[in-house]
């Protein structure tokens, strides 16, 4: 079965410092990944996803993650934070009819 | 355009009640997806239905299921109330097809209480 692995279950940092969550997915075949977030008291949002074509997507809010098929990975970045960034981070992969496999998702604070 | 709208938003039942929770998807999504979330266990995938048609199923027990109307609207109903049901339910629609077939917009979710 297919399965996520986010590592980080609580992220702490400061204002401005850099961020990278990991997620590492278990499957063979094609993929289409996810990043959602969840702010407090908010809904899952999509952040950015991967289909194909160009490893490095940019999504929404300066968010960006790298595909590295050969690691089965799909790492979420961001230059700087703010503390608005404070939120749940989940990580999925879809591999067919709309079910997503989420991660069990990375709390992050950012302290101002 | 309109949300996901997922209703009630909050409800209490008791152990062996049953309920029924409602989802209208974004309009021209034929796709709705449903969800449950808890700390324990996270956000596992409980069922998808297309054009009134479940077509993937997750693993959960039999006192959880759901259908879809001609009008895309989908309910998900569970039976026999355990508290370990307790959880926030989230409903997500997408096209269902084509390129937009695997982007899922989530609403705000039905929170329920077991005691």
């Amino acid at each position: 079965a297919q399965s996520v692995s986010q590592h980080n279950h609580h992220v702490i940092l400061s204002e401005a410092a850099s961020l990278e969550l990991g997620c590492n997915y278990s499957y063979g075949g094609t993929v289409n990944l996810f990043w959602y977030v969840q702010y407090p008291g908010q809904h899952l949002q999509l952040l950015l996803k991967y289909f194909s074509g160009d490893p490095l997507v940019k999504g929404i809010k300066g968010f960006e993650a790298e595909f590295i098929k050969s690691k089965f990975s799909f790492n979420l970045r961001k230059p700087s934070v703010q503390w608005s960034h404070t939120a749940e981070y989940f990580c999925a992969v879809n591999t067919g009819f709309q079910k997503l496999v989420f991660g069990t998702g990375t709390r992050l604070l950012v302290s101002p | 355009k309109a949300g996901v709208t997922q209703t009630p938003r909050y409800l209490i039942k008791t152990r062996g009640q049953q309920v029924t929770l409602s989802c209208s998807p974004i309009s021209g999504h034929r796709s709705v997806s449903w969800y449950q979330q808890t700390p324990g266990q996270g956000l596992q995938f409980l069922f998808e239905y297309f054009s009134e048609t479940q077509r993937n199923k997750g693993n959960f027990p039999g006192r959880f299921s759901g259908r879809q109307f001609s009008n895309s609207r989908s309910e998900m109903n569970v039976s026999t109330l355990e508290l370990g049901d307790s959880a926030l339910y989230l409903c997500a629609s997408s096209l269902g097809e084509g390129s937009g077939a695997n982007v899922l917009t989530f609403g705000a979710g039905s929170r329920l209480t077991v005691l």
